[in-house]
């Protein structure tokens, strides 16, 4: 009974180029929250969708990030052109309902770092 | 605008000793709060829910309680161990099931 998955666990990229993490929900779990963990700083939610829809984007940056969950295999946040700033523990949580007295579920994080 | 305030100087106590974790928010009418824990380099794992007609909620060592004129959350863990060494973060709802979160308390228990 895997929980949720997410690869790769660390990223390095240099400026300019993309990082691409992905985020396998656990298994009958429909729903995908992404969040972002700075150094010193809490967690920041960034997106929240189901499959094949973004519900929620109010946290994501509106410039170079994206999200998608297909309706086959895992949701991806997909960064372009990564800058220093871009460099933190990105973390996946998924629930298979949604509804505010669920909790969520999460990975172990990808630390993405950007050279 | 909202705010989530945890203490951000860690908690240092003695293994046996009673471990109490505040949570105070503004601007916020919440329905749920949870508290999750947090290992270094790991994910967070979620601990407990409490409902705002719920004025405490218990498992096993852990309690928290819910005070909504407050504004606050207090979470207790009982004859702590080392091993409840972590960063607990308390949640609130901000969306109709997104989660805002405090920066965490890190407690330290030590034998």
């Amino acid at each position: 009974n895997a929980g949720v998955m997410q690869n790769p666990r660390h990223l390095v990229r240099r400026r300019g180029q993309e990082a691409r993490l992905r985020c396998s929900p656990m298994k009958g779990h429909s729903h995908v929250y992404w969040y972002r963990q700075l150094p010193e700083e809490g967690l920041k939610f960034m997106v929240y969708l189901q499959k094949e829809n973004i519900i929620d984007e109010s946290g994501m940056p509106k410039e170079r990030f994206s999200a998608e969950f297909p309706k086959e295999g895992p949701s991806i946040l997909r960064i372009q052109q990564v800058v220093r700033g871009d460099s933190a523990a990105y973390f996946c949580a998924s629930s298979p309902v949604s509804e505010p007295n669920q909790p969520q579920h999460f990975g172990d994080g990808t630390r993405l770092s950007i050279l | 605008s909202q705010k989530i305030e945890q203490n951000s100087e860690a908690l240092n106590i003695q293994e046996g000793k009673t471990a109490t974790l505040t949570c105070n928010y503004t601007n916020y009418s919440p329905a749920y709060l949870q508290w999750y824990r947090q290992d270094p380099g790991r994910g967070p794992v979620f601990l407990l829910l409490i409902r705002e007609n719920e004025k405490e909620k218990r498992k096993e060592r852990l309690k928290v309680t819910f005070d909504t004129t407050l504004k606050q959350s207090l979470f207790h863990i009982t004859a702590s161990q080392p091993a409840d060494s972590a960063t607990y973060l308390c949640a609130l709802n901000s969306g109709y099931s997104t989660l805002t979160f405090g920066k965490g308390t890190m407690l330290l228990v030590s034998p």
